[in-house]
């Protein structure tokens, strides 16, 4: 069974820089994994921010950006705003009979 | 405006069924694959089954093999799920989600599935 891993929790604060990162049990994240990014508010709908790495929707904020990093997919916040504490959870593309995974999801927050 | 939104959810006892509905608009539907993404209570997203444009692929995830079948109609701009043999760890909020050219883009505001007896 693929797993696909993610920080439970990250801290940062107001104006700072954080990456977040996604793993999978099968191996190095590339390209090929088409790596999601999402927010999740709390009581809200999950609002995608990033998708295939680094590409952005036209919603998406200009300081977050996706990248692949040291075998990993990573979501960095650049200039973090109090308003970016939420739950961010990774979806990794595997292929074969069960294709999507989702990580567990990075807890937040800005202090 | 890209819209879609999703209906069926209930309370149901273990055992039981629902079928799920996810209407679409906005979009040419028939044109995308689409998804159900699920979320229990305090958990984490799980990505549940898919489906291709013309509904000639399906996959699922391993814990709903069997019993849970993903459908659509390009007619009617809709999306389905119906689940039969339901247990308690299927309470969740499902989502209908457009996923074309691995993008997850548009998200449906979810349906609340709970199994208890």
């Amino acid at each position: 069974q693929t797993v696909v891993t993610q920080e439970p929790s990250l801290t940062v604060s107001p104006g700072g820089t954080v990456t977040l990162t996604c793993a999978s049990s099968t191996g190095a994240v590339t390209s090929g994994y088409y790596p999601n990014w999402f927010q999740q508010k709390p009581g809200q709908t999950p609002r995608a921010l990033i998708y295939s790495t680094n590409n952005k929707h036209s919603w998406t904020p200009a300081r977050f950006s996706g990248s692949l990093l040291g075998g990993k997919a990573a979501l960095t916040l650049s200039g973090v705003q109090p308003e970016d504490e939420a739950d961010y959870y990774c979806l990794l593309f595997h292929g074969g009979a069960q294709p999507w995974v989702f990580g567990g999801g990075t807890k937040l927050t800005v202090l | 405006e890209v819209q879609l939104v999703e209906s069926g959810g209930g309370f149901v006892q273990p055992g039981g069924s629902l079928r799920l509905s996810c209407a679409a608009s906005g979009l040419t539907f028939s044109s995308h694959w689409m998804s159900w993404v699920r979320q229990a209570p305090g958990k984490g997203l799980e990505w549940v089954a898919n489906i291709n444009e013309d509904g000639s692929q399906k996959y699922y995830v391993d814990s709903v093999k069997g019993r849970f079948t993903i459908s659509r109609d390009n007619a009617k701009d809709s999306l389905y799920l119906q689940m039969n043999s339901l247990r308690a760890e299927d309470t969740a909020m499902y989502y209908c989600v457009k996923d074309t050219n691995w993008n997850y883009n548009y998200w449906g505001q979810g349906t609340l599935v709970t199994v208890s007896s």
